[in-house]
């Protein structure tokens, strides 16, 4: 079965610092992974995602992301955190083998990035 | 913008009414899903439409009750509802060509309130 963890329900970090989010995997299949964030009443928006190819994705806002197969992790990191990232991210897998495309999300870390 | 549209933005109905969500994509997508968002809880699917047939039902109660009269239209019709359905429900849409690459794209969701 497909799922998604994100170990932490809330990151802290201080405004200019690195950030991390974390986020393990496990699908039947290679994976297909994505990051979301949301803003407060609002949808879900597209942040990146690994299909094939170089570990290390860029994506919109300074935010990247490794895919670590041997660890089934895909981290979503950003260099330095501003106060406008404070939101709530989710991951989320959908698997090569899936008829559906069905998409898996974790159950999301809110990320507050203080002055 | 995504350019996923959903409406109402806010919905407040009694446990007899009976109304409808209402998604729509000009973007070409051939896929649309639906998900609920509750507080506390990851993001649950709970349909795909695929070429307007739907490919999965997630068991979701029968007082939900999906119509996708086409690709670009995305219908959640909704009566007999109990308090604990009230959530943010996000509908979401993408290109699916058999690959699971393709990111989904999320519009803003109908936060419904049943009292």
């Amino acid at each position: 079965a497909q799922s998604v963890a994100q170990p932490e329900d809330q990151v802290n970090v201080a405004e200019g610092n690195p950030l991390t989010v974390k986020c393990t995997y496990s699908v039947s299949g290679n994976p297909y992974l994505f990051w979301y964030v949301q803003y407060p009443n609002r949808g879900l928006q597209f942040l990146l995602k690994y299909i094939t190819g170089d570990n290390l994705v860029k994506g919109s806002y300074g935010f990247e992301a490794e895919f670590n197969k041997s660890q089934t992790s895909f981290h979503l990191k950003k260099p330095s955190a501003l106060v406008s990232d404070s939101a709530l991210y989710f991951c989320a897998v959908r698997g090569s083998v899936s008829n559906t495309g069905k998409l898996i999300f974790g159950q999301g870390t809110t990320l507050q990035v203080k002055p | 913008e995504t350019g996923v549209t959903q409406t109402p933005r806010h919905l407040v109905m009694g446990m007899t009414n009976k109304k409808s969500l209402k998604c729509e994509q000009h973007l070409g997508h051939n896929a649309m899903y639906w998900y609920k968002q509750s507080a506390k809880k990851p993001l649950e699917l709970m349909f795909v439409y695929n070429f307007k047939e739907q490919t999965e039902n997630n068991s979701v109660p029968s007082r939900f009750s999906p119509e996708c009269p086409n690709s670009s239209h995305l219908f959640l019709h909704l009566h007999t509802l109990q308090p604990e359905d009230s959530a943010l429900y996000l509908c979401a849409s993408r290109v699916d060509a058999g690959s699971g690459g393709t990111e989904a794209f999320f519009g803003q969701g109908t936060r419904l309130t049943v009292v």
